[in-house]
């Protein structure tokens, strides 16, 4: 069975840049994965940042981009802010209409 | 406002059933893939179960296979997710969630609406 992988926590300083990364238990995650990343804040529901890689959703401020790196899927945030302090999720596309969401990275900004 | 409004969680003994519900308003319902997404509580998202934009094409993760059935109702706007043979692995609470697919130069999906929730507790 397939695992998406992604960091536990990780910490920023404000005014820092931070990357996320989205990995695969097994493989590489590339392109036609069409990774997307989610951010959730206690209490409330996911809300999307990037899709299909590299694409912000609507709203979402520049300081958030999205690559791949190497084998991995990665969301990177610069000039972290202390609102970006929340949950953060990878989800993959693995074919036949299967999603696999990664288990979450909790990003502390301090 | 455009918006996802799930109902019908609550608690329910192992082996048990239970109907979410989701209700879909300001947008063309009938126009759009649909999923369900649960999260158990302090845990990660956990995709669960698609539907395509008519119904004819479902999907499940193996989790929930052969106990959950999703189902819409596009005269209504709903989307429905019967859950039958409960465990209580399957306490979490569940999102109704849209997915929004295109084509802009390279085909795109990814998950753009998402309702507040509605809770499952299977317990005894």
């Amino acid at each position: 069975q397939t695992v998406v992988t992604q960091e536990p926590s990780f910490s920023v300083s404000p005014g820092g840049t931070v990357t996320l990364t989205c990995g695969l238990s097994s493989g590489s995650v590339s392109t036609t994965y069409y990774p997307s990343w989610y951010r959730q804040t206690p209490g409330q529901a996911p809300r999307t940042l990037i899709y299909s890689t590299n694409r912000r959703s609507s709203g979402v401020p520049d300081r958030f981009s999205g690559s791949i790196l190497g084998n991995k899927a990665a969301l990177t945030i610069t000039g972290a802010q202390a609102d970006d302090d929340s949950d953060y999720y990878c989800v993959l596309y693995m074919g036949s209409g299967i999603w696999v969401f990664g288990g979450g990275t909790k990003l502390t900004v301090l | 406002e455009v918006q996802l409004v799930e109902s019908g969680g609550g608690l329910v003994q192992p082996g048990g059933s239970l109907r979410l519900s989701c209700a879909a308003s300001e947008f063309t319902f009938s126009s759009y893939e649909m999923n369900w997404v649960r999260q158990a509580p302090g845990k990660g998202l956990e995709w669960i179960s698609y539907i395509s934009s008519r119904g004819y094409t479902i999907y499940y993760a193996d989790s929930v296979k052969g106990r959950f059935t999703i189902s819409r109702d596009n005269a209504k706007n709903s989307l429905h997710l019967q859950m039958n043979s409960l465990r209580v692995e399957d306490t979490a609470l569940y999102y109704c969630v849209r997915l929004h697919s295109g084509y802009d130069g390279s085909p795109y999906w990814y998950f753009d609406l998402w309702g507040r929730g509605t809770p499952v507790t299977v317990s005894s």
